[in-house]
């Protein structure tokens, strides 16, 4: 059964910082990774989607590198600001039905 | 582009009523439709996969008569709860995709609350 893990669960940076968010999960037999913003109370945005055959995908200031043969993938802000403040889901889709399995979350504050 | 609308936004009922959420892609056809639930604190759940059509496929210890899934149309899906109880009070949250290989689009939850 894949399970996804999502280290730390809550973050806080002064504004500017550089950050690194991450994801494991335990079946490295995925089709691919997204990773999702959720602001409170709301549904999910996706960010990045990684297939399993691609190492990287970049988006503004965003970049969500996946390693599959460890299970592991990273989300890379670079100059944090503080409407970048939500939590950051990640996501493991299951064979090729595009099932999405969640990790709990982090969630990020980016203090002025 | 690809939006997904999803409601009533927040629901608010009495115990042993049927409550219908909608999941609708705005401006692209949705092959298949999703649903989570989302408990405070906890990842989001897979619930029901639903194809345009056909029967939705429902993820083991998800009851198919308690929560009936629609998807009429290509850009319409449905998730009814029948007489809701408080445990089923969650967050559900609908999303839709394109193509296999696509990513999924999700739309922004229903705050459901049973009193």
């Amino acid at each position: 059964k894949q399970e996804v893990t999502q280290i730390p669960a809550a973050l806080s940076v002064p504004e500017g910082e550089n950050l690194v968010l991450n994801c494991s999960f335990t079946d490295s037999a995925i089709y691919n990774l997204q990773w999702f913003r959720q602001d409170p109370g709301k549904g999910l945005t996706s960010l990045l989607l990684i297939q399993s055959s691609q190492r990287e995908q970049t988006s503004g200031r965003l970049n969500a590198s996946l390693d599959k043969s460890s299970g592991r993938s990273t989300l890379y802000i670079a100059a944090s600001q503080p409407g970048d403040s939500a939590t950051y889901l990640c996501a493991v889709g299951r064979g090729g039905s595009e099932k999405l399995v969640f990790g709990k979350g982090t969630k990020l504050t980016v203090n002025p | 582009g690809a939006v997904v609308s999803q409601h009533p936004s927040r629901v608010i009922c009495k115990s042993g009523t049927s409550v219908k959420i909608e999941c609708r892609s705005l401006d692209f056809q949705a092959t298949t439709m999703f649903w989570y639930r989302q408990f405070p604190k906890q990842s989001l759940m897979l619930m029901a996969t639903s194809n345009e059509g056909s029967k939705a496929t429902y993820e083991q210890g998800v009851e198919k008569d308690k929560f009936l899934i629609n998807h009429a149309s290509l850009t319409l899906s449905t998730l009814t709860v029948t007489s809701a109880h408080p445990e089923d009070s969650s967050f559900y949250i609908c999303s839709a995709s394109q193509a296999l290989n696509q990513p999924q689009h999700f739309g922004d939850g229903t705050r459901l609350s049973i009193l």
